[in-house]
């Protein structure tokens, strides 16, 4: 039973373009959750987080939207660049539990010209 | 600035052998962990430590075996390797449990094939 739900394995933007990638969870006990970033041969990296105490937050090209109520969470980039093509995570975890991250499998993001 | 590195960074291993991922990390962390990725799954826990001298199972712990004798190295070790282990393998530290606000840092991880 998958707790962290990202339905689309790909997703193809062009350029300039908003990148929008969803995610679903079922657990109402996280309150707390990130997007990692990954580069075929690296490991994944740290985008942005957010807390279920808000519905927004941004950094930079990256915001993040939560919708507890729905229990759904996006990831908007905007503009998208070349350099955003990668695999993007959604994550997931509850303070009742704090060491267990619960990752999505993950949305293929690729910008074309 | 290495960050989390581990070794090997590719390994073939023949089914019922035994072997060691090693995972050291400069950051001073608390917290360890060690992840499989495979296809369509994300990324799974398998074991994961709070400090020196203690570890925890994750969601996939079965087979696997791990130590965290000093509080830089995270070992995970596999006794008998059976070919559903084949996967890539992430080591991450982070300065808290990742629950509490706090981001993980992931090493560059190791391509594992079991036949």
């Amino acid at each position: 039973d998958q707790q962290v739900k990202q339905n689309s394995p790909s997703l193809s933007v062009q350029e300039g373009r908003i990148s929008i990638l969803n995610c679903d969870y079922t657990n109402s006990m996280f309150d707390y959750f990130l997007w990692y970033k990954k580069y075929p041969a690296e490991g994944p990296t740290f985008l942005i987080s957010i807390s279920s105490i808000k519905d927004k937050n941004e950094d930079g090209r990256f915001t993040v939207f939560l919708n507890k109520s729905a229990k759904h969470l996006s990831l908007h980039i905007v503009p998208s660049q070349p350099g955003d093509s990668a695999v993007y995570f959604c994550a997931a975890s509850a303070r009742s539990s704090a060491s267990k991250i619960i990752f999505g499998s993950g949305t293929r993001l690729s910008i074309r010209p | 600035n290495a960050g989390v590195t581990q070794t090997p960074k590719f390994r073939v291993l023949k089914t019922g052998q035994s072997m060691t991922l090693l995972c050291a990390q400069d950051m001073n962390h608390e917290y360890m962990y060690w992840y499989r990725q495979d296809p369509g799954m994300g990324l799974r826990l398998i074991h994961y430590s709070v400090g020196e001298g203690t570890t925890a199972k994750g969601e996939v712990p079965d087979g696997y075996n791990v130590s965290r004798l000093k509080k830089q190295n995270f070992l995970l070790g596999l006794e008998s390797a059976a070919p559903s282990q084949t996967s890539v393998y992430f080591c991450a530290s982070s300065n808290t449990g990742q629950g509490a606000n706090t981001e993980a840092f992931f090493g560059q991880g190791t391509r594992l094939t079991v036949v």
